[in-house]
């Protein structure tokens, strides 16, 4: 099956500082990546994703990219805000009805 | 307002009793699917179920049930043979569409005293 990888599993960054968080994932047949925010103590939340026909995919202040050849993808948080901090997850989703979450990464917006 | 609701949102239950956590969705999604999540390793596929009356195990479906008897409900039982049962459980819906997004409820946290 699939297996996805998450780094890191903590990150603190200074307010105003760009913060990146990266996945790989191991099923080259996977075509679909989100990314869920979740704040303490509430539900997971997508706030971007990318298929695997794209290489790169911007909202605002974030950003994903996809390497397919590398089998890895990334998120990117610039000029980041204390409300940025949160637990983020990637996942990765081949069709089907299952979709591989990472272990999650904790990220700390310093004020 | 459309979307997932999870109940109770607490819960502690003693050792040996089974307990049962609602989730009812709105959003007329056909797939619906139960995960736990444990601090530092993510979010942990039990079940899902991809229409009425039929339903499929997930990576970690030992000691816990789920019945799909109507679209909008999809229950799970934590059963008395499941060994470490506190956790924070998350329940999710999806259209079987294009999109793909799994839309979450707020979750159940469990305590087994």
């Amino acid at each position: 099956g699939e297996n996805v990888e998450q780094h890191p599993s903590t990150l603190s960054v200074q307010e105003g500082d760009s913060a990146v968080i990266k996945c790989t994932y191991s099923d080259s047949a996977s075509n679909y990546f989100p990314w869920y925010k979740q704040e303490l103590g509430k539900r997971p939340q997508l706030i971007i994703d990318i298929r695997s026909n794209v290489g790169e995919k911007k909202d605002q202040r974030i950003a994903v990219t996809l390497n397919k050849t590398a089998k890895h993808f990334s998120l990117h948080i610039t000029e980041t805000q204390p409300e940025d901090s949160a637990v983020y997850f990637c996942a990765a989703h081949r069709g089907g009805n299952q979709f591989y979450f990472g272990t999650g990464t904790s990220l700390t917006v310093i004020p | 307002d459309g979307g997932i609701t999870q109940s109770p949102k607490y819960l502690f239950r003693k050792e040996g009793q089974n307990v049962t956590l609602s989730c009812e969705q709105n959003l007329n999604h056909d797939a619906m699917y139960w995960y736990r999540q444990d601090p530092g390793q993510g979010l942990r596929l039990i079940y899902y179920s991809q229409i009425v009356n039929d339903f499929q195990k997930g990576d970690i479906a030992e000691g816990y049930s789920v019945s799909r008897e109507k679209k909008e409900s999809f229950p799970l039982t934590v059963t008395s043979a499941q060994k470490n049962p506190t956790a924070f459980y998350l329940c999710a819906s999806r259209d079987r569409g294009v999109t793909g997004e799994l839309f979450f409820g707020e979750g159940s946290r469990l305590t087994v005293l």
